[in-house]
């Protein structure tokens, strides 16, 4: 399964609502998770199921979709949220990731 | 809380093999989660290489699985990882993560380890 992700770079401001969408070759159900990452650090879970928020994650991180499209949506950026954001489908166990969102600033 | 860390050499030649331990603390090995190896080349995104449960099933990328073979040691609380044949394009850094079940997010990550593949 191809996992794709639109934009791969986004430039955002304190504040902003950023929207990151996330699609599938197939259907994958709600077999969709998202992760943060920062350079030099492994990726951190923050969605599960497609909109779980785990445990400890702030709630203007979610998580939408089903069947091939999914997206991620931070409410209001916050000076720790500009990181790289990956899709990862789980629908069968060969598992693939998209190709990541970078989130800089503006 | 769930602790992984990754140890191996830093360094491969090509052509040999890379070999990785998984060190794994808070947590019991045993208790029925899958264990995971997972890759990213410097600058680019993630590659899942394969999972391996307590009972020592393993299943693998399929683009890699001629190369790849993971074991564990529940004495030891660590699992491993090994690839044959290494080339340039091997090189990344190599993270080990757990996930609850076989269909399920990578919830606890190492901090991952960067593996050079160089003569």
């Amino acid at each position: 399964i191809q996992m794709t992700q639109s934009p791969s770079t986004l430039p955002a401001s304190i504040g902003d609502r950023v929207t990151i969408t996330c699609r599938a070759s197939q259907n994958i159900g709600r077999w969709l998770a998202w992760y943060q990452q920062k350079p030099g650090k492994a990726p951190k879970l923050l969605i599960y199921d497609a909109s779980s928020l785990e445990s400890g994650v702030p709630s203007r991180f979610s998580g939408s979709g089903s069947g091939t499209d999914f997206t991620l949506t931070i409410s209001s950026l916050q000076p720790d949220d500009f990181a790289s954001y990956y899709c990862q489908q789980y629908n069968t166990y060969s598992v693939t990731f998209g190709p990541g969102t970078k989130v800089h600033v503006k | 809380q769930v602790q992984l860390q990754e140890s191996g050499p830093g360094l491969v030649k090509p052509s040999e093999t890379l070999s990785l331990t998984c060190a794994v603390s808070g947590f019991s090995i045993s208790s029925g989660s899958y264990w995971a190896w997972i890759r990213q080349p410097p600058g680019k995104g993630l590659e899942w290489i394969g999972s391996i449960y307590s009972s020592g099933t393993a299943y693998y990328n399929s683009s890699l699985e001629n190369r790849v073979s993971m074991s564990i040691d529940t004495s030891k609380s660590q699992f491993s990882l090994s690839l044959t044949s290494v080339a340039a394009a091997d090189t990344a850094i190599y993270f080990c993560s757990r996930h609850p079940h076989r269909i399920s997010a990578h919830v606890n990550w190492g901090q991952g380890t960067l593996v050079t593949v160089s003569s």
